[in-house]
């Protein structure tokens, strides 16, 4: 069964320290690795897909990369605007399969 | 602006009458989803259309209904047939759905919909 876990559930850093979040998947012949920003009571925000093995992308402090079995979001030097809870999704056919999130939560 | 809108943002409805949530998108994408989000769960697929008068079920499509009349909108019925109607649901739009490949899909602010 495809399947899509994130860890940790929820993680809490000071300002300024790094720290990455993991997405591990079981999702067969994947169509892409997706990762979203969700703030409290609104939709998902995209930030990032990639596609193959060894890929990575960047936007400000954010910094997205996959292996065949996993996805990591690096967070550096994180300032409180970043807390959110963090989404990865899996690329099935005909669909997305998500992952239950990160809550981050960056103190100043 | 391009983008993906919903309305109403809160919604509230006794059990028993059924209730249409609607989605408006304007970025000329073909595909169109609804998913339900619960807490401590993922995102989950109710329904998704490729195309103007084409629609699939999802994962947890009973209870529910949809129509795609026209490219830009995508409504949802929840029906008095679903047993746990209380939920945030958010609608998504995407460039194409590809079976060989995933395109990024884009979401509304979603409807909090809840049932007493």
């Amino acid at each position: 069964e495809d399947q899509v876990t994130q860890s940790p559930e929820a993680l809490r850093l000071q300002e300024g320290e790094s720290s990455s979040l993991n997405c591990s998947y079981t999702v067969s012949g994947l169509r892409g690795l997706f990762w979203y920003r969700q703030d409290p009571g609104k939709g998902p925000e995209f930030l990032f897909t990639l596609y193959s093995a060894g890929e990575e992308k960047e936007k400000e402090r954010l910094k997205a990369t996959l292996t065949k079995k996993e996805s990591f979001l690096h967070i550096t030097a994180p300032k409180p605007e970043d807390s959110a809870t963090y989404l990865c999704a899996g690329g099935a056919t005909n669909k997305l399969i998500f992952g239950t999130g990160t809550l981050l939560a960056v103190q100043p | 602006d391009g983008g993906i809108t919903q309305s109403p943002k809160y919604l509230f409805r006794k059990e028993g009458q059924n209730v249409t949530l609607s989605c408006e998108q304007n970025l000329n994408h073909d595909a169109m989803y609804w998913y339900r989000q619960d807490p401590g769960q993922g995102l989950r697929l109710i329904y998704y259309s490729q195309i103007v008068n084409d629609f699939q079920k999802g994962d947890i499509a009973e209870g529910y209904s949809v129509s795609r009349e026209k490219k830009e909108s995508f409504p949802l019925t929840v029906t008095s047939a679903q047993k746990n109607p209380t939920a945030f649901y958010l609608c998504a739009s995407s460039l194409q759905l590809l079976a060989e490949l995933s395109y990024e899909q884009y979401f509304g602010p979603g409807t909090r919909l809840t049932v007493t």
